[in-house]
């Protein structure tokens, strides 16, 4: 069965610091995989996703994510922290079959100024 | 493109009553996606459609929810005989239905069971 671990439920940085959020995937199969992120009382928004085709993937917002298999990854950064980056971000892989989406528990992100 | 909608934004009921819900997908999308989030958690499947076929459902979809698709537009999540574990947001998703693709998440609809 696939699934993600997302590791902190809470990460706070300060305005202009490095954003690592951290997401670990198992899948039998080679994954698709997905960043999103939500604001307060707000559906999600995808930042950017993994299909098979470059390793490094490009998102919005400046947000990036590398796949690396060897390590079973998908971490999310960005170099420097916006105050309006303070959400809830979700990695998730989805199921081959029907693309349904499994998610990881979520990572709190504050941004401090 | 409007996006993906759904009605009411937030519904509370006492336990034991029934509740609907609606989504609206964006138009052409051939997949429809439910699923439901609780407090401190990420989203979890319940079900989808592919047109109007309901194809699959989570061992979480109790026998008390029930979801349509009718002609393979907007559908309904009915939750019967509510209890207070059924409170959480319930998330709508649709995708165009080709391969591996975006997403699109309505802003959801809060349930509170009192």
């Amino acid at each position: 069965a696939q699934s993600v671990t997302q590791l902190g439920s809470h990460v706070s940085v300060s305005e202009g610091a490095l954003v690592l959020l951290r997401c670990n995937y198992s899948s039998s199969v080679p994954p698709y995989l997905f960043w999103y992120v939500q604001y307060p009382n707000q559906g999600l928004q995808l930042l950017l996703k993994y299909t098979s085709a470059a390793t490094l993937v490009k998102g919005i917002n400046g947000f990036e994510a590398e796949f690396k298999k060897s390590e079973t990854s998908f971490h999310l950064t960005k170099p420097s922290a916006h105050m309006s980056d303070a959400a809830e971000y979700f990695c998730a892989v989805s199921d081959r079959n029907t693309d349904k989406l499994i998610f990881g528990t979520g990572t709190r992100l504050q941004v401090f100024p | 493109d409007t996006g993906v909608s759904q009605d009411p934004r937030h519904k509370i009921t006492k336990r034991g009553q029934n509740v609907t819900f609606r989504c609206d997908p964006i138009s052409e999308h051939n997949r429809l996606y439910w699923y439901r989030q609780t407090l401190g958690q990420g989203p979890e499947f319940l079900t989808y459609f592919q047109n109007e076929a309901q194809l699959e459902k989570s061992r979480l979809l109790s026998d008390r929810f029930s979801a349509e698709r009718p002609k393979g537009s907007f559908s309904t999540l009915e939750i019967q005989r509510t209890e207070q574990g059924d409170s959480a947001m319930y998330l709508c998703a649709s995708s165009p239905g080709q391969g591996v693709e975006t997403q699109y998440f309505g802003p959801g609809t809060r349930l509170l069971v009192l």
